[in-house]
């Protein structure tokens, strides 16, 4: 079966400090996988993703991922955190069924940065 | 701002009620979908549309009836829906549906109340 683990439901993290925020995966085949941010009253943002190449992922507003294939994850990281950027984050990998690619998403993380 | 554009951003309604809420997106995508979100909870996908024709239905109750009149919209028509319906309903986009490495853009949701 296919899934996605976000093990933490909630991240605090000091301003200024790393962040990371976890995610692993369950596929068979290849994983496709992606990290999204929710910002309260509005929709998923997409941040980054991975598909093949560079195990280090770069993508909006300073997050980097980090493909691990022998651990199974993909989590999120940015060196440095605002305060802006606390919100709900979802993991997400997508796996071809019949002939369409569906999201399956982690439970989400919420993150908080305080100042 | 989101690419993705949906009316009206909320909407309270009877459970007797017939409302319709719509989703716009000018990007060329040929692939669009609606998702159900519960608070805190990670998107819950209801129907794809492919080239403006339905491929794919969650098992969704009748209750919630998808149109799409051309590659641009999508409508989602409710009528006697329930309390328990009550969610943020997102509307998402991509080039695709079988492009594993596309990834979904979303609309900000339409938050739904049944009275």
């Amino acid at each position: 079966a296919q899934s996605v683990a976000q093990p933490e439901d909630q991240v605090n993290v000091a301003e200024g400090n790393p962040l990371t925020v976890k995610c692993t995966y369950s596929v068979s085949g290849n994983p496709y996988l992606f990290w999204y941010v929710q910002y309260p009253n509005r929709g998923l943002q997409f941040l980054l993703k991975y598909i093949t190449g560079d195990n280090l992922v770069k993508g909006s507003y300073g997050f980097e991922a980090e493909f691990n294939k022998s651990q199974t994850s993909f989590h999120l990281k940015k060196p440095s955190a605002l305060v802006s950027d606390s919100a709900l984050y979802f993991c997400a990998v997508r796996v071809l069924l019949y002939n369409f690619n569906k999201f399956y998403f982690g439970s989400g993380t919420k993150l908080n940065v305080k100042p | 701002d989101t690419e993705v554009t949906q009316t009206p951003k909320h909407l309270v309604m009877g459970m007797t009620n017939k409302k319709s809420l719509k989703c716009e997106q000018h990007m060329g995508h040929r692939a669009m979908y609606w998702y159900k979100q519960k608070a805190k909870k990670p998107p819950e996908l209801m129907f794809v549309y492919s080239y403006e024709k339905l491929s794919i239905n969650e098992s969704v109750p009748s209750r919630f009836s998808p149109e799409c009149p051309n590659s641009s919209l999508l409508n989602l028509h409710l009528h006697a829906l329930q309390p328990e319906d009550s969610a943020l309903y997102l509307c998402a986009s991509s080039q695709g549906i079988q492009g594993a490495g596309q990834p979904q853009h979303f609309g900000d949701g339409t938050r739904l109340s049944i009275l």
